[in-house]
C-alpha cells in the first residue's frame, strides 16, 4: 500500500539546526516534496528531490535515497518563523499528477 | 501576477445548506485539486480534476460535488450530507511541465453551525 512516516513533533533551539526524517512506501516514483505550513495557512513549496543526494536552498536542504525510501529536510540557523508543520510528499510514476501525503511533522522553535 | 484564489477566506452555514467553495486560477494549469484538513490530520484529497469536463473522487467524495467547466475553475460544494463539513479547505494546481508539485490557494475555513 502507499505510506509515508514522518515524527508528529519536533522541539529544536533558535540558531540550532533540526533533520525532519520521511519515510515512504508507494506504488512506483516521480519525485519527493517538501512543503512548509504555518498554521491557518496554506502550504508553501520548499524543495523537490527526484534524483537521489541532496538539494541545498539556503538555510534549507533536501536529501533523498530512493533505494532506502528516505528522505529528510535540513533546517540550519534555525528561527522563530520556522516554526510550522513540514509535509513531506511522494509523486507516485506514471500520468496520475496526485501527490502522496505525510501528516505532516510539527517544528517548534524555542529561544 | 499569476496564482490562485479561494473565496471566501472564512463562511459560515447552518446545518442541512449547501455551500460553494471556489476557486480560481490564472496559472494556465491542468489539474486541480480539493483537499480538506482537520486539525493535527494531513491533506485528505476529496476530489481533483486532470482535464476540463472531467474529474475522479479522491479519498473522503461523500458529501461532495464539484465541476469543471472552465480550465481556470474548479468550484467544491459541500452538502447536506456531508456529516462533518466543518473543516479547512485548501485548493490546489499543478502542470507536469514545472517540478514545483502544487500551488495551493490560501484556503477557506468552513464552520457550520
Amino acid at each position: 500500500g502507499q505510506n509515508i512516516d514522518q515524527p508528529t513533533e519536533m522541539t529544536a533551539t533558535e540558531g540550532a539546526i533540526v533533520q525532519i526524517n520521511c519515510t515512504y512506501q508507494t506504488s512506483g516514483f516521480n519525485g519527493l516534496f517538501w512543503y512548509q505550513q504555518h498554521a491557518g495557512e496554506a502550504p508553501t513549496f520548499l524543495s523537490y528531490n527526484v534524483l537521489d543526494g541532496l538539494e541545498e536552498k539556503g538555510r534549507f536542504s533536501s536529501f533523498l535515497s530512493r533505494s532506502k525510501g528516505y528522505s529528510y529536510l535540513l533546517l540550519k540557523e534555525l528561527q522563530m518563523k520556522d516554526s510550522a508543520s513540514y509535509l513531506c510528499a511522494v509523486k507516485e510514476a506514471g500520468n496520475n499528477r496526485k501527490l502522496i501525503w505525510g501528516l505532516g511533522t510539527s517544528l517548534a522553535v524555542n529561544p | 501576477d499569476g496564482g490562485i484564489t479561494q473565496s471566501p477566506k472564512y463562511l459560515f452555514r447552518k446545518e442541512g445548506q449547501n455551500v460553494t467553495l471556489s476557486c480560481e486560477q490564472n496559472l494556465n494549469h491542468d489539474a486541480m485539486y480539493w483537499y480538506r484538513q482537520d486539525p493535527g490530520q494531513g491533506l485528505r484529497l476529496i476530489y481533483y480534476s486532470q482535464i476540463v469536463n472531467d474529474f475522479q473522487k479522491g479519498d473522503i467524495a461523500e458529501g461532495y460535488s464539484v465541476s469543471r467547466e472552465k480550465k481556470e475553475s474548479f468550484p467544491l460544494t459541500v452538502t447536506s450530507a456531508q456529516k462533518n463539513p466543518t473543516a479547512f479547505y485548501l485548493c490546489a494546481s499543478n502542470n507536469d511541465r514545472v517540478n514545483y508539485g502544487y500551488t495551493f490557494g490560501s484556503g477557506t475555513r468552513l464552520t457550520v453551525v
